[in-house]
Formats: structure tokens, C-alpha cells, sequence
């Protein structure tokens, strides 16, 4: 399997909303509602924000919400904060799992 | 309270041996899969297998089957990841995560491991 293909880096402003995409196939994003979402703050464990797509564990904020359309799911934030900078990550189970590359974020 | 502690850093030099470990608490260690993830210096995360200590059926990725070895003892609830011959490259942070109950999805990681192979 090949990782998922994330943008490096996306940005926005404190309030804005910014939109993370996740491009697999149809063997993995495409053919199975189980693309998760993981926070990745610099020299922490990764935290899980979105699971089966859209699915919101229980303490993560309602501004984290998960879309998917064919081979590409998507990660909004809205009303950006300071602490939401970090790395994102996606991933998709198709037998196994696979990761995307990571995306920066930046709130400037 | 879930959690999963991993141990301390590692410095070894090439072609050494190390198993790692992490320790759950706070659940039914036996009731939940776990997965090991590497993450090299700088770069993505990356799935390399994952072990049900229950009856420690393992499965692994093809990209780290034949290079690493996970195992658990579920009698002190510790899942292992190890090498028998360590190179360079392995040099990473090694992730333990819990496979949520029926998802498909890691609920709760450890801390991590680094672990640095370096003549």
C-alpha cells in the first residue's frame, strides 16, 4: 500500500476554517468508511481526533469535523485556534492500515 | 484510566539487538489489539504490525515483515517490539497504540521510544 497523499502545509487565521484533504484509492479511502485523523503537537504522541470518517472521540471539540467524497476525505477545523497548530495526520484501514505524508499547520 | 506506557530511550550501535515495550493499564489488556508505528526523524507516521495479546495472533506490514519482531506477555499486560540485528536506519521514535474495541482506528498511544542506532 502506498501513503496517502496529504497537502505539506495549510494555514489560516485565529477564527478561520481550514480544510485538510487525504487522497487514497479505491482499495483504501475509497473503499472503506474507517479514515481516521490524528494531532500531532512537536515532540508528543499522536491523538486521535476523527474516526470512521466523521466520528468525533469523546472530548475533542466540535470545531474538528471529517468528510469523505470517493477517494478523498477531508478534516475541517473551524474557528482556528492557537493550540490546533500542529501536524495532521490520516489514515485509512483496507486489510491494514496506511498513513498520509502529514500535513503542517500553521495558525498565523 | 487507558494508558500505555512505553519504555525509556535506546542507544545502540549497528548490528546490536533490543525489544521495547509497552505496558497497558486501565482496560482488559487481552480484549484489545495492539499496533506498534515508527516515525523517523522529521517524517510521517508509518503502520509496521500489530499483535492481539489475547492469543497473540500477529499480523504485519510488508514493508517490516522478516525485519522486526512484536509479541506480548499478557500475563504483565506488555506488549515487545524487537530487532536482532539493528541498523541505522531504524533509527526512529516507536509508537505502541490500542486498537479501539471493534474499530479500525488506534484510541490511545504511548509515549514513545526512541531509539537511535549510531556507531
Amino acid at each position: 500500500q502506498s501513503a496517502l497523499t496529504q497537502p505539506r502545509s495549510v494555514s489560516g487565521s485565529p477564527g478561520q476554517s481550514v480544510t485538510i484533504s487525504c487522497t487514497g484509492t479505491s482499495s483504501d479511502v475509497g473503499g472503506y468508511n474507517y479514515v481516521s485523523w490524528y494531532q500531532q503537537h512537536p515532540g508528543k504522541a499522536p491523538k486521535l481526533m476523527i474516526y470512521d470518517v466523521s466520528k468525533r472521540p469523546s472530548g475533542v471539540p466540535d470545531r474538528f469535523s471529517g468528510s469523505k467524497s470517493g477517494n478523498t476525505a477531508s478534516l475541517t477545523i473551524s474557528g482556528l485556534q492557537a493550540e490546533d497548530e500542529a501536524d495532521y495526520y490520516c489514515s485509512s484501514y483496507a486489510g491494514s492500515w496506511v498513513f498520509g505524508g502529514g500535513t503542517k499547520l500553521t495558525v498565523l | 484510566e487507558v494508558q500505555l506506557v512505553q519504555s525509556g530511550a535506546e542507544v545502540k550501535k549497528p548490528g546490536e539487538s533490543l525489544k521495547i515495550s509497552c505496558k497497558g493499564s486501565g482496560y482488559s489488556f487481552t480484549s484489545y489489539w495492539i499496533g506498534w508505528v515508527r516515525q523517523m526523524p522529521g517524517k510521517g507516521l508509518e503502520w509496521m504490525g500489530i499483535i492481539y495479546p489475547g492469543d497473540s495472533d500477529t499480523r504485519y506490514s510488508p514493508s517490516f515483515q522478516g525485519q522486526v519482531t512484536i509479541s506480548a506477555d499478557k500475563s504483565i499486560s506488555t506488549a515487545y517490539l524487537q530487532w536482532s540485528s539493528l541498523k541505522a536506519s531504524d533509527t526512529a521514535m516507536y509508537y505502541c497504540a490500542r486498537l479501539a474495541v471493534a474499530g479500525h482506528h488506534f484510541d490511545y498511544w504511548g509515549q514513545g521510544t526512541l531509539v537511535t542506532v549510531s556507531s
